[in-house]
C-alpha cells in the first residue's frame, strides 16, 4: 500500500548550518507533496509544496527536491536557525485532486546553538 | 485569511465518558474540513473529511464519529472514550481554491488524554 516514510527519526545540526530532510514514498502516481513543521503542542505549519511535474522548488531559506525515479522527497534549509528545531513531516497525495494526503512519522530536527 | 478555532486545548475524559470536540471555521465558505488525530511522537491520522454540510467520510473504522451541522463547524464526537482514543486531535481545511487536500492548514489542536 502507500506509505510515506522519513529515513531518519532524529537530526542535529550546528547552528547557521544547512540542515538536508529526506522522506521516501512508494506510490509512483502521487501527484502532489507537501512539508510540514510541527512545534511541541502545536498544529502542523505549512512549509512548502511541489508538484509531481516539478523537480525543485524554492521558498524562503528553504527547497524542496522531488526525485520521482528513486521516489525520494527532501527539504532543505539554508541557515538553520535555532527557530528551524521542530518535527519535520512530509505528505504525499495519492491521486489527482481526490486523493487523501499521507503523512510520514517526522523528523525531528534539533538545532544546536 | 481563513481561521480554525478548536476547543479545548486539552482534556483529560475517563474511560467511558462522552467526547465532543469542535471546531468552527472563519474567513471562507464550503470549506472541505478534516479531522486528524496524532499519536505521540508519530504521524497523522486522517479521521474524517467533509465536503459540505451533512457529508461526511470516515477514513478508519473506530469508536469516534464526525457531523457538520453547519458549513463552518465540525464536531468530532465518541459517546464512550477508550484508552486509545488519547491523543492529538487536528481540525484542518484546504487552504487551496478549487483543489482538495493542498495546503491544509491545521488549528492548533486538542490534546486528549484518556484515563
Amino acid at each position: 500500500g502507500e506509505s510515506v516514510g522519513l529515513h531518519l527519526p532524529t537530526l542535529s545540526v550546528q547552528e547557521g548550518d544547512n540542515s538536508i530532510i529526506n522522506c521516501a514514498y512508494s506510490n509512483s502516481a502521487s501527484d502532489y507533496f507537501i512539508w510540514y513543521k510541527q512545534e511541541s503542542g502545536k498544529g502542523p505549519q505549512f512549509i512548502i509544496d511541489i508538484r509531481s511535474n516539478m523537480d525543485k522548488r524554492q521558498g524562503q531559506r528553504v527547497t524542496v527536491l522531488l526525485n520521482k525515479t528513486v521516489k525520494h522527497l527532501s527539504l532543505q534549509i539554508a541557515a538553520t536557525q535555532p527557530g528551524d528545531s521542530a518535527v519535520y513531516f512530509c505528505a504525499e497525495r495519492g491521486s489527482s485532486n481526490t486523493g487523501k494526503l499521507i503523512f510520514g512519522q517526522g523528523t525531528t530536527l534539533q538545532v544546536k546553538p | 485569511s481563513q481561521t480554525i478555532h478548536q476547543w479545548p486545548a486539552t482534556l483529560v475524559q475517563p474511560v467511558g465518558s462522552p467526547l465532543s470536540l469542535e471546531c468552527t471555521v472563519e474567513g471562507t465558505s464550503n470549506p472541505n474540513l478534516y479531522w486528524y488525530r496524532q499519536a505521540a511522537g508519530r504521524g497523522l491520522q486522517l479521521l474524517f473529511y467533509s465536503v459540505g454540510i451533512g457529508q461526511i467520510s470516515s477514513e478508519v473504522p473506530q469508536n469516534l464519529s464526525a457531523s457538520r451541522p453547519q458549513d463552518r463547524q465540525f464536531i468530532l464526537s465518541s459517546k464512550k472514550l477508550l484508552l486509545s482514543d488519547s491523543g492529538f486531535y487536528l481540525c484542518a481545511l484546504d487552504r487551496a481554491h478549487f483543489a482538495t487536500n493542498e495546503k491544509l492548514f491545521f488549528g492548533s489542536g486538542t490534546q486528549l488524554s484518556v484515563l
